[in-house]
Formats: structure tokens, sequence, C-alpha cells
């Protein structure tokens, strides 16, 4: 089945911790998205990538980083960088840049302990 | 930048009933228009997408339309079921992003 798979769909790191999160595409999208989702509050972007090798910030990057080394996979981290970490975060990936229709995967809850 | 606000917040509805989300945006120089709904916990789903170029999409009980020049769009749900109940988010996209509101969460009672 082709799709949007993230993992783990629940996460806890404790204090100071890094922790990576797996976000695997078998749509052979050439872009991916992360976004980090709040009660209460839209989505908003952290990363975004078009092309294998590249990616951009997005509005709220500042405590994390990404790689983009496989079109089909596109891990975020959470370093101890960012003050507020506990959030839903979502991957999304659609086809071309210019022309998006996204798809999303399930999601990964992120808890600090 | 672009905001999105949709109305209402919440609505609850007893089944069977037809009903209207609304969605405005504050930039009409969009691409397309996705509408998804999300699930407690869960992803986003794509129901409809809506090009640029298009006024309207119908998918089942699901008809969406865009009003791009007024930065409108709603969405149409016709005979709502209790399987409806989701949160729906309307989100216009731009060359690099998707813009996302806090959505309408709907209840559907039985």
């Amino acid at each position: 089945d082709g799709g949007i798979t993230q993992s783990p769909k629940y996460l806890f790191r404790k204090e100071g911790q890094n922790v990576t999160l797996s976000c695997e595409q078998n749509l052979n999208h050439d872009a991916m998205y992360w976004y980090r989702q709040d009660p209460g509050q839209g989505l908003r972007l952290i990363y975004y990538s078009h092309i294998v090798n590249d990616f951009q910030k997005g509005d709220i990057a500042e405590g994390y980083s990404v790689s983009r080394e496989k079109k089909e996979s596109f891990p975020l981290t959470v370093t101890s960088a960012q003050k507020n970490p506990t959030a839903f975060y979502l991957c999304a990936s659609s086809i071309i840049k210019g022309s998006i229709e996204a798809f999303f995967g399930q999601g990964t809850r992120l808890t600090v302990v | 930048k672009q905001e999105v606000t949709q109305i209402p917040a919440a609505l609850s509805v007893p089944e069977g009933e037809n009903l209207v989300l609304n969605c405005s945006f504050t930039d009409s120089a969009i691409y397309n228009l996705q509408w998804f709904r999300q699930d407690p916990g869960k992803g986003l789903t794509s129901l409809l997408l809506i090009q640029s170029s298009q006024r309207e999409q119908t998918s089942g009980r699901l008809n969406a339309s865009l009003d791009k020049s007024s930065g409108r769009s709603t969405l149409y749900i016709a005979a709502s079921q209790p399987g409806d109940s989701a949160t729906y988010l309307c989100v216009p996209t731009g060359a690099n992003n998707l813009f996302f509101g806090t959505g309408t969460r709907l209840t559907v009672i039985p």
C-alpha cells in the first residue's frame, strides 16, 4: 500500500535528550514537510524539503533539525534546545512544488517526562 | 502572511442534517485548496482538492466550493452521519507551504 508512515506513534523523552521521529513515504513524492500541532492551534511548519539533500526552515525551526538523504525519508530530530517539545508531530508529502496535494502520516505524539 | 479562519469553530447537529462549513483566507494567490478531516489523535485525511482554476469538487456526500477572488471556500455535507464527527480543516496552499487555521469541530448526534 502506498502512503506515509510515521514512527513511533508515541514517544517519551527525558529533558535534555535528543529524539528522532521517523517519516517514510513510498508515494514517490518530491516534497516532504514536518508540522507541529498543539491543542487549540493550527498546524505550524517546522521544516520542508523539495529535493534530496536540500531542506528549508519553516516558521518554528528553532530546536529542530532534519535531513533528506533519500527521497523516501525525512527524519526530524527534536533537540534539547527545543524548550517545549511536547506536541503532536505530523509529516506530510506532496508530489511537486507549486501544485501541492498533500498527504499526511498518522502522527507521533511526543511527551517530555 | 496567509491567515485562515473557519466558522463556526464547533458545530453540533442531529444525524441526517445537511450542513455547511465556512472557510475564509486572506491571500487569494493560492495554488489550490484542500479540505481535510482529522479524528482525535490521528493524522489528516484528505477529503477534496480544488485546483485554483476550479470552482467546486464533489465526492459522495461532500461538496466543496472555492471563490478564490473573495478568499472563501465552503464544505457542504449532506445527510450527516455520526461517523462524520471529526475536525474539518480548510487548507489553502502556496508555492512552498500549506496554511492551516484551527478548523471546525463537528459532532453529529445519533
